[in-house]
């Protein structure tokens, strides 16, 4: 079983739409959890990151940790044709230094 | 503006070759960090370096090779022994993680590609 899950798309919406993407962990021991935004060509970009349980929330971008089923999602709300990128999942665990990552998932927003 | 830089952006290697890709932070940042990008592969670990002088080898190290004799630079060389060297290599820098773990940063990328 794979560490941390990540459905790679191509996820296609309409401008406008809400988005949820997911990643799925296995290790309990994970307790930080992190959203990256990569363009074409580019490095990823931190989106978000937090710690616990909960939701946490940044203009379009809402970040969601449930612990219980080791699960985290991020909404991007009123979606924009900018927002066209691969979206990746980090996670780690309190003093390790190395990260996990999901594959990353793609998404197409189309004018 | 505080960053990582990465040179050159696209890279091209002949058969036997060693090449040198830079990594620069100016972040103040204690670990530093190179992955592989491959399409459908997500990232991978090559190295890591949390201290000057000191290094580890992550989850692909075979092939690949690195120093850190300064805070603000974590150079890599891919060496002849990398038979499918074709990729995106990012580098990446953080704070040494503490009671509540520290995202990464991370530059541009390089392209290398086999001549």
């Amino acid at each position: 079983q794979k560490e941390v899950e990540q459905d790679p798309g191509p996820l296609s919406v309409p401008e406008g739409a809400i988005v949820s993407l997911n990643c799925t962990y296995s290790n309990s021991a994970f307790q930080y959890f992190m959203w990256y935004r990569q363009y074409s060509r580019k490095g990823p970009e931190l989106l978000m990151y937090t710690y616990s349980s909960g939701n946490k929330e940044d203009g379009r971008f809402t970040a969601q940790v449930d612990k219980s089923s080791k699960y985290i999602s991020l909404f991007i709300r009123d979606s924009q044709p900018s927002d066209s990128a691969t979206y990746l999942c980090a996670i780690g665990a309190v003093g390790y230094s190395t990260l996990t990552f999901g594959k990353g998932t793609m998404l197409l927003v189309s004018p | 503006d505080g960053g990582i830089t990465q040179s050159p952006k696209y890279l091209f290697r002949k058969e036997g070759q060693n090449v040198t890709l830079s990594c620069e932070q100016n972040l103040n940042h204690d670990a530093m960090y190179w992955y592989r990008q491959d399409p459908g592969q997500g990232l991978r670990l090559i190295y890591y370096s949390q201290i000057v002088n000191d290094f580890q080898k992550g989850d692909i190290a075979e092939g690949y090779s690195v120093s850190r004799e300064k805070k603000e630079s974590f150079p890599l060389t891919v060496t002849s022994a990398q038979k499918n060297p074709t990729a995106f290599y990012l580098c990446a820098s953080s704070i040494i993680p503490s009671t509540r773990g520290q995202p990464q940063h991370f530059g541009d990328g390089t392209r290398l590609s086999i001549l």
